[in-house]
C-alpha cells in the first residue's frame, strides 16, 4: 500500500503563476511533513515542512497547507520563476524520521 | 541549516569489486543517519537506517551483506557496495537528522562496467 500518494506527475506553469502539488498520506500517526526539491544530479533540499498542529506554514513565496481531517497537504508556490524548475517531493512520517516515506515527485517546469 | 556532505560524488568501479562511499555531517552530530537509493526519474527508496553504535535496520529486500553500512561516529556513515553489479548503478543518498529536521546530501552516482 502506497503511503504517500503526490500529484501531479508533472506541471507546467508560466512565470509568475501558481504552482500547486498535492499529497495524500495513509497513515494518521504520521506528524511530519516536508517538502524537498530537488535538481537534477543533487541530492533533495528541505523546503518546507510542517507538523499537524497548524494548517498552514508560509516561508516565503512557498506555502504548506494542511488537512489533517482529508489526510492530505499541499505545497504552493507564489510568484513560480524559471529557477524554481525542480522536481519536488513530498514526504511524510513520524517526528523521529523512522520509516519515512516519499511521494513519488512532481516535475515542475516553469515558463519564462 | 545543517549541511551533509557525501564523497565521492560519483564513482565508476568494474563489476565484482567493492567500494565506500561516505557520508558527513559537517556542523552537527547525527546519532541517526538514512540511505536511501533513487533510480533516474523516480523517489527516494529508503535502504537502511545507520545508528552510531549499533547494526544498521535495513529495510525489507535490501541485501544487508551487499550493502554494508558502518556508523562508526557521530558524523560519519559508510556505505560499501560489496561485489558490486551492474544493476548497482544508482544514485545513492544519505541523510542525518539534525534535531527537527532531516537533511540529505548531494548524492553519490555509482556506475558499475
Amino acid at each position: 500500500q502506497q503511503q504517500v500518494k503526490q500529484s501531479p506527475q508533472s506541471l507546467i506553469v508560466q512565470k509568475g503563476g501558481i504552482s500547486i502539488i498535492n499529497c495524500a498520506y495513509e497513515n494518521t500517526a504520521f506528524d511530519y511533513f516536508p517538502w524537498y526539491q530537488q535538481f537534477p544530479g543533487k541530492g533533495p533540499a528541505l523546503l518546507i515542512a510542517i507538523r499537524p498542529d497548524v494548517s498552514e506554514k508560509k516561508e516565503g513565496r512557498f506555502t504548506i497547507s494542511f488537512n489533517k481531517s482529508a489526510k492530505q497537504f499541499s505545497l504552493h508556490i507564489m510568484d513560480s520563476q524559471p529557477g524554481d524548475s525542480a522536481t519536488y517531493f513530498c514526504a511524510a512520517g513520524p517526528d523521529n524520521f523512522n520509516k519515512f516515506y516519499f511521494g513519488s515527485g512532481t516535475k515542475l517546469n516553469v515558463k519564462p | 541549516g545543517a549541511v551533509v556532505s557525501q564523497h565521492p560524488s560519483w564513482v565508476i568501479c568494474k563489476s565484482g569489486t567493492s567500494v565506500k562511499i561516505e557520508c558527513r555531517s559537517l556542523d552537527f552530530q547525527a546519532t541517526t543517519m538514512f540511505w536511501y537509493r533513487q533510480f533516474p526519474k523516480q523517489s527516494l527508496m529508503l535502504m537502511a537506517t545507520s545508528n552510531e553504535g549499533s547494526k544498521a535496520t535495513y529495510e525489507q529486500g535490501v541485501e544487508k551483506d551487499k550493502f554494508l553500512i558502518n556508523h562508526a561516529s557521530l558524523t560519519l556513515s559508510t556505505l560499501t557496495v560489496t561485489s558490486a553489479h551492474p544493476e548497482d548503478s544508482s544514485f545513492y543518498i544519505c541523510s542525518a537528522i539534525d534535531t527537527y529536521e532531516q537533511y540529505f546530501g548531494p548524492g553519490t552516482r555509482l556506475t558499475v562496467t
